[in-house]
């Protein structure tokens, strides 16, 4: 099973550009979540989808888009990349509210 | 802010001493979840508590849940090398405006480091 896959794994970008981190899971799971990373912050909830169609906004959600056109799916944009935007982002699903999430491998993203 | 408060920081052992971290949430909690990352990987699931006072054992691990469910802790007795990692607590809290416990909200994580 591949469970939640993240691609890319590395990302590099300049200031300004813009790029859409992929996430997918085939566990059939309602629930699906963004987190980033940083030392000392913990994983911090950027955003979070109940389901398809259904999205709704996290801890620190500014400067991120996110959709939710199918179950499986669920890309995270970034609008114009910061350098406070560099992090570990990891996706992360699970069935419902008493079950255990499930992380992908999660993607470092650096912003010169 | 985080409403999920997690401390040490930071924890350095000998291997074969014991560590806890603990968690506290300004707000009940519907459970609690606890992780491990190992370094470089992704948070892997550890364990959940539900009940309040609920106390739970895996193998050398030990997990509480606060009476109030607003607090909890993990005790690791006698560590090993291979408990190298950080180790996170995670509840289910309502952000202002929200209408539901389905935002799964992480603690800073405790990291912890095992001397041979």
């Amino acid at each position: 099973n591949a469970g939640v896959t993240q691609t890319p794994k590395f990302q590099v970008l300049k200031t300004g550009q813009s790029m859409t981190l992929q996430c997918a899971q085939d566990m059939n799971h309602e629930y699906m979540s963004w987190y980033r990373q940083d030392p000392g912050m913990g994983l911090r909830l950027i955003h979070y989808s109940v389901g398809a169609g259904i999205t709704d906004q996290g801890e620190v959600p500014n400067g991120y888009n996110v959709s939710r056109s199918t179950t499986e799916d669920f890309p995270l944009r970034l609008l114009s990349a910061a350098p406070s935007q560099t992090s570990v982002y990891f996706c992360a699903s699970t069935t419902g509210l008493h079950t255990e999430a499930f992380f992908g491998q999660g993607t470092r993203l650096t912003v010169v | 802010g985080q409403q999920v408060m997690q401390i040490p920081q930071y924890q350095h052992v000998q291997e074969g001493e014991d560590f806890t971290t603990y968690c506290n949430s300004s707000t009940t909690l519907s459970n609690i979840q606890w992780y491990k990352q190992r370094p470089g990987g992704h948070p892997v699931f550890l364990i959940q508590l539900v009940k309040s006072g609920e106390v739970k054992k895996q193998k050398r691990l030990t997990f509480q849940f606060g009476e109030a469910k607003k607090n909890s802790s993990l005790h690791i007795t006698a560590t090993q090398t291979t408990d190298v990692g950080t180790y996170f607590c995670a509840g289910r809290v309502r952000y202002a405006g929200g209408t539901s416990y389905g935002k799964l909200t992480f603690g800073q994580g405790t990291i912890l480091t095992v001397h041979p």
